[in-house]
């Protein structure tokens, strides 16, 4: 059984760059796309970006400019750095295995099949 | 504003059957592409309950089920029970800007 667990900080000052570190166990890092997923508190969920095993990566249009994704195979890790952060970036941080059942896969047949229990980063000074 | 529309609350009773609406675009379910829907239990991790518009993983009970059409999907759940009580969110692809992946704003369940 895959277990995905995000580790990092739980508090950023503004301005600052968040970095949180996602390791995977139970399974593989390699050959997969690996997203992290965030929400404010009683909100909903945004979709940050993805990164394939060989660094490859997607990103949302809205958060592109101070988002970057790493991925470590050795340590069967990925990371996130969000840079410039405010008290907007506030959230629960989730990492999630994106996975596709399909033959065929196309950017819309993957869907987030494993989870992380998330991590609560708070931007204050 | 999220880009998929779904009612913020539905309701209830136990045994009845409710339907979670969601609703997109011409960019995105509209497009024809895939509708996943997940189930997110008070302090928890969402959790996939269903994928590829009307696929259930395994442990997924059939009193869940998923349906597409047009630019819309829906979640039908019956035989409510006591469980069923969460936040449920639908997840699609959007080709706007450079691409990427949405959820809608998520609905309530209340069983009554």
């Amino acid at each position: 059984q895959v277990q995905l667990q995000e580790s990092g900080p739980g508090l950023v000052k503004p301005s600052e760059t968040l970095s949180l570190t996602c390791t995977v166990s139970g399974g593989s890092i390699s050959s997969y796309y690996w997203s992290w997923i965030r929400q404010p508190a009683g909100k909903g969920l945004e979709w940050i970006g993805r990164i394939y095993t060989s660094g490859s990566t997607n990103y949302n249009p809205s958060l592109k400019s101070r988002v970057t994704m790493s991925v470590d195979t050795s340590k069967n890790q990925f990371s996130l750095k969000l840079s410039s952060v405010t008290a907007a970036d506030t959230a629960v941080y989730y990492c999630a295995r994106d996975y596709c059942s399909s033959t065929s896969c196309y950017d819309d047949t993957y869907y987030f099949d494993y989870w992380g229990q998330g991590t609560l980063v708070t931007v204050s000074s | 504003q999220s880009v998929l529309t779904q009612p913020p609350s539905v309701s209830g009773a136990p045994g009845q059957r409710v339907t979670i609406s969601c609703t997109g675009s011409s960019s995105n379910i509209g497009a024809g592409y895939d509708v996943h829907w997940y189930q997110q239990l008070p302090g928890t991790a969402p959790k996939l309950l269903i994928y590829g518009n009307s696929n259930r993983p395994s442990g997924v009970p059939d009193r869940f089920s998923g349906s597409k059409s047009g630019t819309s999907a829906s979640l039908a759940i019956t035989g409510l029970q006591a469980e069923d009580e969460a936040d449920y969110y639908c997840q699609s692809y959007d080709s706007s800007l450079s691409g990427f992946w949405v959820f809608g704003g998520g609905t309530k369940l209340t069983v009554l």
